[in-house]
């Protein structure tokens, strides 16, 4: 069973729409981060949060935003998503930001029509 | 070259085989290293941290080798249930971020 906890698990939505992924994590780590990840290809760094702060953007697209409201929780805002979005979006978090293994959580699986 | 290589695969083994990975990495200033393995349609679960002594976990065997870069997985006795894609993972302090291999699938066969 995964500490890292994500929803919703599957979304489909369209290039208009307006959401948000969420991600908790109660380990008491203190880096989170948000991956995406498309068939066949390893994990893709996108944010990554340290003491809730922003620490890497790694040059993401605008309609991707991302939120770090506590030490246990992650959002990643979506809006005016293109089809070439879809992926698996999958959070970690991590003991601290580093050399510190990465904990994943389920991931979403994210459709944009 | 690129920062972190591994054999793509798919490696086709019986059960009961030994089958063994390796992953080069060019930064020599890498800190860290793991393996994960991801299932189709699944998160990537971390299956071993690799030190510099080389660790053990059953029939999982980690081993680094600094001198030539490069880290390898053995696993002995294989399963079905070991049917998976591995992940190398290699963390370089100088630029403190994960970099990821392709992976390597492998398939064990009854």
């Amino acid at each position: 069973d995964t500490e890292v906890t994500q929803t919703p698990k599957h979304l489909v939505m369209g290039m208009t729409n307006k959401k948000s992924l969420k991600c908790e994590q109660h380990m008491g780590h203190r880096a989170m981060y948000w991956y995406k990840q498309k068939a066949k290809k390893p994990p893709e760094l996108m944010f990554v949060y340290s003491y809730e702060k922003l620490s890497i953007n790694e040059s993401v697209p605008s309609r991707f935003s991302p939120e770090c409201p506590n030490s246990s929780l992650l959002n990643l805002h979506l809006h005016a998503l293109q089809p070439e979005d879809s992926a698996l979006y999958l959070c970690a978090s991590s003991q601290e930001r580093g050399s510190s293994p990465l904990h994943f959580g389920n991931g979403t699986r994210l459709t944009v029509t | 070259r690129k920062e972190v290589e591994q054999d793509p695969g798919p490696f086709n083994v019986p059960e009961g085989a030994t089958v063994a990975f390796n992953c080069t990495y060019s930064n020599s200033a890498s800190q860290s290293f793991f393996w994960y393995r991801q299932d189709c349609r699944k998160e990537p679960k971390l299956l071993m941290s690799v030190y510099s002594s080389g660790n053990e976990d059953g029939r999982f065997t980690a081993q680094l080798n600094r001198a030539s870069q490069y880290i390898s997985l053995l696993i002995r006795d294989s399963k079905l249930s070991d049917s998976a894609t591995y992940l190398c993972v290699v963390y370089a302090g100088n630029n403190r971020k994960l970099i990821w291999g392709l992976g390597t699938s492998l398939a064990v066969n009854p």
